[in-house]
């Protein structure tokens, strides 16, 4: 089955110890992108990858890093968090990010994962 | 202002209504629209992509004006099933790649 799958799902930790989010996805996507999501402000950008060694800053990227040693794979690092980095967090992936090619640009999700942080 | 904007509802509808939600946009130059469905706690789902002379499935319609910048999408006969937020999406061509950005979403509920 064609997916993005994150770990861990549900996560409480404390402020200044380090987590990864794992995400992977199984469809050969070059494309990939992290999201945190929050009540009244949608869906916002931390870090995207345009293909593998390929990665770059999204809208609020403070606070986290992100790799992308090979294609399936695109974790999401907190080196230490802090309160206001509890959320909803989304990977997605695309074939690519295409200018005008259908398709190209539709994101599949995974599931979430949600993240305390005390 | 935002860059994509819809009105937050929520929309509390009967079965059986039509209902309709848009979304507006900044920047003119955005290229491709999309609609997504987000259930409670779930991650979002393509709805429909959104063509320039509008498209339909099912009981799915979705319209672009692009001179007055915006998209609507209109459901026809909603269901409860359709109880759920719905993400306008735009896509524009920034910075050398194509960025999506998402709306925060319209609630909808259907009620018996």
């Amino acid at each position: 089955e064609a997916q993005v799958t994150q770990n861990p799902r549900y996560l409480i930790t404390v402020t200044g110890k380090k987590l990864t989010v794992t995400c992977s996805q199984n469809m050969n996507h070059e494309y990939m992108s992290w999201y945190r999501q929050d009540p009244g402000l949608g869906l916002r950008q931390i870090y995207y990858s345009m293909n593998v060694e390929v990665t770059d800053k999204g809208d609020v990227p403070e606070g986290y890093k992100v790799s992308r040693k090979e294609k399936r794979n695109f974790p999401l690092i907190l080196e230490s968090p802090s309160p206001n980095q509890t959320s909803l967090y989304f990977c997605a992936s695309s074939p690519r990010n295409g200018r005008s090619i259908p398709g190209a640009n539709v994101l599949t999700f995974g599931a979430g994962s949600r993240l305390t942080v005390l | 202002r935002k860059e994509v904007e819809q009105d937050p509802g929520p929309f509390n509808v009967p079965e059986g209504a039509t209902v309709a939600f848009n979304c507006t946009y900044s920047n003119s130059a955005s290229q491709s629209f999309f609609w997504y469905r987000q259930d409670c706690r779930k991650e979002p789902k393509l709805l429909m992509s959104v063509y320039s002379s509008g498209n339909e499935d099912g009981r799915f319609t979705a319209q672009l004006n692009r001179a007055s910048q915006y998209i609507s999408l209109l459901i026809r006969d909603s269901k409860l099933s359709d109880s759920a937020t719905y993400l306008c999406v735009v896509n524009t061509f920034s910075g050398g790649y194509n960025k999506l950005i998402f709306g925060a979403g319209t609630r909808l509920a259907v009620h018996p």
